[in-house]
Formats: structure tokens, C-alpha cells, sequence
């Protein structure tokens, strides 16, 4: 997985749920990234994170939440306030010495 | 905030031909430019990148431009294979975050 593991890959949520999407890295990078993908929109930031304990809301924050507690972990949960939560979500790391991000092979969240 | 446009949407080349994508920026602030291929049901992987302080860079059969004073970047692939058919993404990033383009679908026809 290229130092960052996504679990599960594949994900069912029932109206009203919460659901939480794991995002693990072993890259020891400091910054770390949650985007949504929607066929025809591109890569949208949820929220992000540049060191433990803190974290920031991108452009599309409403009706998700995250923490960092560990370095190594940026777990993401989308909340019931999420109305439409069905797409597939990338998590990213990147190293702030050279810019590049390094992707997860993501979560595709269904809503049932 | 930076605002990041991508064209076309779609692509279609005959195999051995040449594609060209094109991307907006609108934030002189941006630096850092970056291109990342994903294949259907997979991450992104990023393919190439440039500087602000650098007008071209080329790997083998990819390259890109970056014209800072119009704020428009592109992406070139020559020589083009069946294998380069995936969504193309442009990024740009001011070092703190990055904004995407919507993507481009290239299809290379055998």
C-alpha cells in the first residue's frame, strides 16, 4: 500500500449511522489529508492535519470529523449530518520537506 | 483560495499519438505543480511534477510546462501507449495544501 493503508476498502452505511474510515501510515510524514472523490468533480479536501493534535477543515468539513492522536493514524468519521455521503475517499500523507503527497487505495463509502 | 481548472474532461488519441492537458491556477502564490494518474478503482500516483522556479521538466515520454505570468500549466505524453488510459489530475499547492483540477479521461485507442 505504499506506506498508507485504508481500511475497509469497501463500506455500507444505513441512513442515520456513523461510520469511521481508518487511515494508517508508516511514512512518519507529519501532514495528512482526507479528500472525497465524485465522478466529474475531482479530488475535494475534507480535512486536514500538519501535526498531532491538530487539525484543520477543508472545503467540503460539514458532517465529517477526524482526530490525529497518534502521528501514524488520521481516521476520519462521516456523521449522520452528511447527507450525501456515498463516494470513494482518498487519504493522503505528505512529506513537508519535499512536497509530494502519497496516497491510500481508499474507501468507497455506499449509503443503504 | 486557488481556484484550479483543467482541460478537456475527456480525451481520445489514436495509440502513438500526442495528448496535451491544460490547467488554471489563480493564485500567484502557487509553487508547486503536480500531475498524478489514477487508474480505475485506484490512488493517485503522482507522474510528474515542477517548480515555480522551473519553465519545463521532462521524464521519457512525459512533460510538462509551466507558464507562471499567464498561471497555466500543462501536461504533454507522446508517443502515447494503451497503458496511459487512466483519469489525469493537475494540482496546484502554495506549500500548505493542494487544489486539484476536476480530471481528464484519456483514452488511448489501440
Amino acid at each position: 500500500d505504499g506506506g498508507i493503508t485504508q481500511s475497509p476498502k469497501y463500506l455500507f452505511r444505513k441512513e442515520g449511522q456513523n461510520v469511521t474510515l481508518s487511515c494508517e501510515q508508516n511514512l512518519n510524514h507529519d501532514a495528512m489529508y482526507w479528500y472525497r472523490q465524485d465522478p466529474g468533480q475531482g479530488l475535494r479536501l475534507i480535512y486536514y492535519s500538519q501535526i498531532v493534535n491538530d487539525f484543520q477543515k477543508g472545503d467540503i468539513a460539514e458532517g465529517y470529523s477526524v482526530s490525529r492522536e497518534k502521528k501514524e493514524s488520521f481516521p476520519l468519521t462521516v456523521t449522520s449530518a452528511q447527507k450525501n455521503p456515498t463516494a470513494f475517499y482518498l487519504c493522503a500523507a505528505r512529506d513537508g520537506w519535499n512536497y509530494g503527497y502519497t496516497f491510500g487505495s481508499g474507501t468507497r463509502l455506499t449509503v443503504v | 483560495g486557488e481556484n484550479v481548472e483543467q482541460h478537456p474532461s475527456t480525451l481520445s488519441v489514436q495509440e502513438g499519438d500526442s495528448a496535451v492537458i491544460k490547467c488554471t491556477y489563480s493564485d500567484s502564490a502557487s509553487n508547486y505543480f503536480p500531475w498524478y494518474k489514477q487508474e480505475l478503482g485506484k490512488r493517485p500516483q503522482l507522474i510528474i511534477d515542477i517548480r515555480s522556479n522551473v519553465g519545463e521538466k521532462k521524464d521519457q515520454r512525459i512533460a510538462v510546462t509551466l507558464n507562471k505570468t499567464a498561471k497555466h500549466f500543462s501536461l504533454h505524453i507522446t508517443e502515447t501507449q494503451p497503458e496511459d488510459s487512466a483519469v489525469y489530475f493537475c494540482a496546484a499547492s502554495n506549500g500548505n495544501q493542494f487544489y486539484f483540477g476536476t480530471g481528464t479521461s484519456l483514452t488511448v485507442i489501440p
